[in-house]
């Protein structure tokens, strides 16, 4: 088995700020997602990784840069906050280079921005 | 626009009934299809998927009937229980590309 970890848990930021998340994974998965949740919205993709240095765009990623610094890791930038924001951020990961394989959530970032 | 869509964002059920959540999706190239399980304050997980070589996939009470040329899908529950209740999201894309596209979630609840 394995785990996702992601830090921090609830994340509070102000107007313009840049802010950053990150996940850890110790499944030694190969693609790892950054995905956002808002109410009513389902998941959007906002980055996504299949290997260490890979970084590709999803639907939402203006406003969002990311990093995979390394197989383990994915960070994730939010490059200005927007006043009254509230999101919850999802960490994924799975093994392999396509989708055929299940993806294994981490348990979030609450992001509030006041 | 919307590459996969929930049409539904609610639904309740009776103890003990059968139920269906559909899924419709706008890409014929998808080649994947996958139904997650949300509970409140967790994280999603994987219940049920299919390729699109197959238009059925059945799992205990869990099954999936995939409409290619409808482009949907629809997930079965049959015998739902209150452990049931949840959001459920529908997921699509395609398979060598790695990018899985969800929809808006159906939050389900099973009364008993």
């Amino acid at each position: 088995g394995g785990i996702i970890t992601q830090t921090p848990k609830f994340l509070i930021g102000q107007e313009g700020q840049k802010l950053t998340l990150k996940c850890q994974q110790n499944f030694n998965h190969d693609t790892m997602y950054w995905y956002r949740q808002d109410s009513g919205k389902g998941l959007r993709l906002i980055y996504y990784s299949i290997t260490e240095n890979d970084l590709q765009k999803g639907d939402l990623s203006e406003g969002y840069d990311a990093s995979r610094e390394k197989k383990s890791s994915f960070s994730l930038t939010v490059t200005s906050a927007q006043k009254n924001e509230m999101a919850v951020f999802l960490c994924a990961s799975s093994p392999g280079l396509g989708l055929y394989a299940e993806q294994f959530f981490g348990p979030g970032t609450r992001l509030t921005v006041l | 626009g919307q590459q996969v869509k929930q049409s539904s964002p609610s639904l309740t059920v009776q103890e003990g009934g059968i139920l269906i959540l559909n899924c419709d999706y706008e890409n014929d190239m998808f080649d994947y299809f996958a139904w997650y399980k949300k509970y409140p304050d967790n994280s999603p997980t994987l219940l049920i998927s299919v390729r699109s070589n197959v238009d059925k996939r059945e799992d205990g009470r869990f099954t999936v009937f995939l409409n290619k040329s409808g482009k949907h899908f629809s997930l079965h529950i049959t015998a739902s229980q209150p452990e049931d209740t949840a959001v459920y999201l529908c997921a699509a894309g395609v398979g060598g590309s790695a990018k899985l596209i969800f929809g808006e979630g159906t939050k389900l609840t099973v009364s008993s």
